[in-house]
């Protein structure tokens, strides 16, 4: 079955605690992206990439960073995790050019930072 | 940064009724695409149009790109309470898409 998975789904963490959301496609897609959405602000790109080792700033990406050192697996990092980060994240991934195709979204991963 | 203005923010209407729910920029976009997202999910893709002036029908659905490429509207004949949820548009450009904040759709029976 062609999907996104990220994981975990769900996390609770506290100031400072380094962490990482797995996001892994497995439908070959060269572009990914990392999205969060928040109530009343919809929902924001944070980084993209467009193929392996290829990975760009979107319009939030204080506070995160990514890799894509395998075509699959896109994940995101936060080095020191702040409650404004407190979000819902979604990974995302489609063939290239992005505008022509359809995003296919992961189930998302709610994040709590106290 | 491009921006997608969407409206209404919220709309709760009867099962039965039409509605119409709107998608406005300034900027020019290479395609539009809608999404519908429930509760607990990611969005799900349900239209991508890319040419002036195109009109896509799917079933009850019918979603209409404008002429200059930079808005788009969504109407939905005979709503269902299955309608109910989350629509997105979204702009499409080099680097991805840009999406609006979305419309909250209630269907009431």
């Amino acid at each position: 079955e062609a999907q996104v998975t990220q994981n975990p789904r769900y996390l609770i963490t506290v100031t400072g605690k380094k962490l990482t959301v797995t996001c892994s496609q497995n439908m070959n897609h060269e572009y990914m992206s990392w999205y969060r959405q928040d109530p009343g602000l919809g929902l924001r790109q944070i980084y993209y990439s467009m193929n392996v080792e290829v990975t760009d700033k979107g319009d939030v990406p204080e506070g995160y960073k990514v890799s894509r050192k395998e075509k699959r697996n896109f994940p995101l990092i936060l080095e020191s995790p702040s409650p404004n980060q407190t979000s819902l994240y979604f990974c995302a991934s489609s063939p290239l050019p992005p505008a022509s195709y359809e995003q296919y979204f992961g189930p998302g991963t709610r994040l709590t930072v106290t | 940064t491009q921006l997608l203005e969407q409206s209404p923010q919220f709309l709760s209407i009867q099962e039965g009724e039409n509605l119409t729910v709107y998608c406005n920029s300034s900027s020019v976009f290479s395609s539009l695409q809608w999404y519908r997202q429930e509760p607990g999910e990611g969005p799900v893709l349900l239209v991508t149009v890319v040419t002036g002036g195109e009109v896509k029908k799917l079933k009850r659905l019918t979603f209409q790109f404008g002429d200059a490429r930079k808005d788009s509207s969504l109407h939905i004949t005979a709503a269902q309470t299955g309608d109910t949820g989350l629509y997105l548009c979204a702009g499409g450009g080099a680097d991805g898409l840009t999406f609006g904040k979305g419309t909250h759709l209630i269907i009431q029976p």
